[in-house]
């Protein structure tokens, strides 16, 4: 497993403005993603970001929206750009790490962020 | 499409009590499966996952989950609840991409809640 972490933890914007969270790993991983969680809803893959290629964005979602970093194999960081409170979610970063014959994805504790 | 269902938002059970959370699932290939459990204010917690083989995987915290191909489910199950899982759980399929489980798909999650 992984220990990962996010920074902030949670963050009142105001709209119009961005944010920046970082992801941190403790360890060299190739794919990272980044998951938005509405309220009261379930989680939503924004894109993935592999070291070294621009990020993948899932349908919905676009780089001008949610640019993301991934300058090493440790870090990346997405920004929500131009908040309005629609935004208003809690954004999940994802490692993937081979276990045994099979994969698995662990978590960042996630930051919450509110739009007034 | 892939998709994932979970027909059951809430669910309360007593201590003590027997658990079964149930998650359906759309998928063209064998999925890869997941159960994952989100506490308060937490990130999400990898309980147990299916990639091939045996159709029962057991997790942590005594989570057991079974592969039914031909009902296209992957309920997971508990033979006795303890007050410290009440918690948000949520099903998820993966596709595989080169190898790697690649983007998950989320299940709508099911709220447990225990009684003393």
């Amino acid at each position: 497993s992984a220990v990962i972490s996010q920074k902030p933890s949670r963050d009142i914007c105001q709209r119009g403005t961005s944010l920046t969270i970082q992801c941190q790993v403790d360890s060299q991983v190739t794919m990272m993603f980044w998951y938005r969680q509405q309220p009261g809803q379930s989680l939503t893959l924004i894109a993935t970001a592999n070291q070294g290629s621009e990020a993948t964005y899932e349908s919905g979602f676009v780089i001008d929206k949610f640019p993301i970093s991934r300058p090493n194999l440790t870090f990346s960081t997405l920004t929500v750009s131009n908040m309005s409170p629609e935004d208003s979610s809690i954004y999940l970063c994802s490692v993937e790490f081979l276990a045994g014959s099979s994969y698995e994805q662990y978590f960042g504790p996630g930051t919450r962020l509110t739009v007034t | 499409a892939q998709s994932v269902t979970q027909p059951d938002i809430h669910i309360t059970v007593s201590e003590g009590a027997s658990l079964e959370l149930r998650c359906n699932y759309s998928y063209g290939a064998t999925p890869y499966l997941f159960w994952y459990v989100q506490s308060p204010g937490q990130g999400l917690q990898l309980l147990l996952k299916y990639f091939s083989g045996d159709t029962l995987v057991q997790g942590i915290k005594g989570f057991e989950a079974e592969f039914k191909r031909s009902q296209s489910s992957f309920n997971l199950r508990k033979p006795s609840v303890h007050w410290s899982d009440a918690a948000e759980y949520f099903c998820a399929v993966g596709g595989i991409y080169g190898g790697a489980t690649n983007k998950l798909i989320f299940g709508t999650g099911t709220l447990l809640a225990v009684q003393p």
